[in-house]
């Protein structure tokens, strides 16, 4: 896995409740992104982070915020989940924001 | 590890026999592509990537293909095995521009014995 790591590997939560996600690197890269993956609609990128305190929003942002204070970690915070956030989420890393992605095991986090 | 039930387009092709995956991008100013294999449980992994100013470039077993004329992507899988089952996508970016990489929505290879 490139040495990435995300935590919690699986999660099952109430709708409302805040949950975070982790995803560390040993890597040292520049650029952290979060995905969400879903049946039909592939890997969409929910924010991604080209520095310490430095993000940006993805395609599917909405309902996520993210936090990266330190280049090994990069945090996904869900303030109030909600059914539709129920996903596979991947962390992936790279050098160069346009070069080849290394992904995280994932994260399978379920709202009830 | 983690997977998902993705209901896409699925390829079966008898194991020892060449495997072809074809995706098509969608920005002709894409100028670089990379293939990705998702194996059940994981996160996806790099294959192979083409710059647009090549056509086909080989690696261990695997081959891509490139027509920008059509924005065609593909990926030759040679004397499929079993350890090749997965989803695989592709994926195209500007490295010009720096912009983020923009991933398709997958083919599932299922290799039958």
């Amino acid at each position: 896995d490139a040495g990435i790591t995300q935590s919690p590997r699986h999660k099952v939560t109430e709708t409302g409740t805040p949950v975070t996600l982790r995803c560390h690197q040993t890597e040292n890269h520049r650029y952290m992104y979060w995905y969400r993956q879903d049946p039909g609609h592939g890997l969409r990128l929910i924010h991604y982070s080209y520095g310490v305190k430095d993000t940006d929003k993805g395609e599917v942002s909405d309902g996520y915020s993210v936090s990266r204070s330190k280049t090994e970690d990069f945090l996904l915070t869900l303030e109030s989940a909600t059914s539709s956030q129920t996903s596979v989420y991947f962390c992936a890393i790279t050098a160069r924001i346009s070069d080849e992605q290394y992904f995280g095991p994932g994260t399978r986090l379920t709202v009830t | 590890g983690e997977s998902v039930g993705l209901h896409l387009p699925t390829l079966s092709v008898q194991e020892g026999d060449n495997s072809i995956i074809n995706c098509a991008y969608s920005n002709s100013a894409s100028d670089y592509f990379i293939w990705y294999k998702q194996e059940s449980g994981k996160g996806p992994q790099f294959i192979i990537d083409i710059r647009s100013n090549m056509d086909k470039r080989q690696g261990q077993r695997v081959t891509v293909l490139l027509n920008k004329t059509v924005k065609h992507l593909s990926l030759q899988i040679a004397a499929t095995q079993p350890g090749d089952s997965a989803v695989y996508f592709c994926a195209e970016s500007q490295m010009n521009r720096d912009d983020k990489i923009i991933f398709g929505k997958g083919t599932r290879l299922h290799i039958l014995p």
